[in-house]
């Protein structure tokens, strides 16, 4: 059964950082893109960013509301996705969403339950 | 920036009804688009991927259709468990969402 579990939210400071993690299982995890996506309170979804697969280089995408302020890694031995998050700003108060992008189209097929981020003093 | 404007933003509806939500693209995406659905407290579910694709598992009351710029989701006939709400995606640049549509039930 695919899972994906994420991690690390919580209440940070305007300013501040904050590290979000997803564990994911069930599946061959380096085979797959992996997103980000996060939707603010009583408001829709906004994609953030996306990592590709070893094939493709690791290399990433962001939104551009926080490029150069978010960084989206992976580590593969562990199953593991991460967004590093710098530089908060109030706006950016959500719930993260970790998703697997498909094997045969660029949908999102599997979703993690979200962890809530708040940035708020 | 690719940007999709999906409507109506809200619709109410009678079980068994026909319900139809639109998403126009900005400019040409082929068929990049996908649609979700979203239920209160859930993490969104991909429904229709590639415009037209049903996903795995996915009742066949769902449908999609379009190409280039303007796209359609259907849904058949209205469900009380299809109280919901529905995102377009496209994926032709970077991803983006529409602004939703938030069914219910008249």
């Amino acid at each position: 059964e695919v899972q994906l579990v994420e991690s690390g939210g919580g209440l940070v400071q305007p300013g501040g950082s904050l590290r979000l993690s997803c564990a994911a299982s069930g599946f061959t995890f380096s085979d797959h893109y992996m997103d980000w996506v996060r939707q603010a309170p009583g408001k829709g979804l906004e994609w953030v960013g996306r990592t590709r697969n070893k094939a493709n280089s690791y290399t990433t995408e962001y939104a551009a509301s926080v490029k150069g302020r978010f960084t989206i890694s992976r580590d593969d031995s562990k199953n593991s996705l991460y967004l590093q998050m710098n530089s908060l700003k109030t706006e950016d108060t959500a719930v993260y969403y970790c998703a697997r992008v498909t094997g045969y189209s660029y949908g999102l097929d599997y979703w993690g339950q979200g962890t809530l981020v708040t940035v708020s003093s | 920036d690719i940007q999709m404007t999906q409507s109506p933003s809200s619709l109410s509806a009678s079980v068994g009804d026909r319900v139809t939500i639109t998403c126009q693209a900005s400019q040409d995406i082929s068929n990049y688009l996908n649609w979700y659905q979203q239920k209160p407290g859930k993490a969104p579910k991909l429904l229709i991927y590639d415009a037209s694709n049903l996903e795995t598992g996915v009742p066949s009351r769902f449908s999609g259709s379009g190409s280039g710029t303007d796209f359609t989701f259907t849904i058949s006939s209205l469900q009380p468990e299809d109280i919901a709400t529905y995102y377009c995606q496209q994926y032709d640049n970077l991803p983006f969402f529409g602004g939703g549509t938030k069914v219910e039930i008249k």
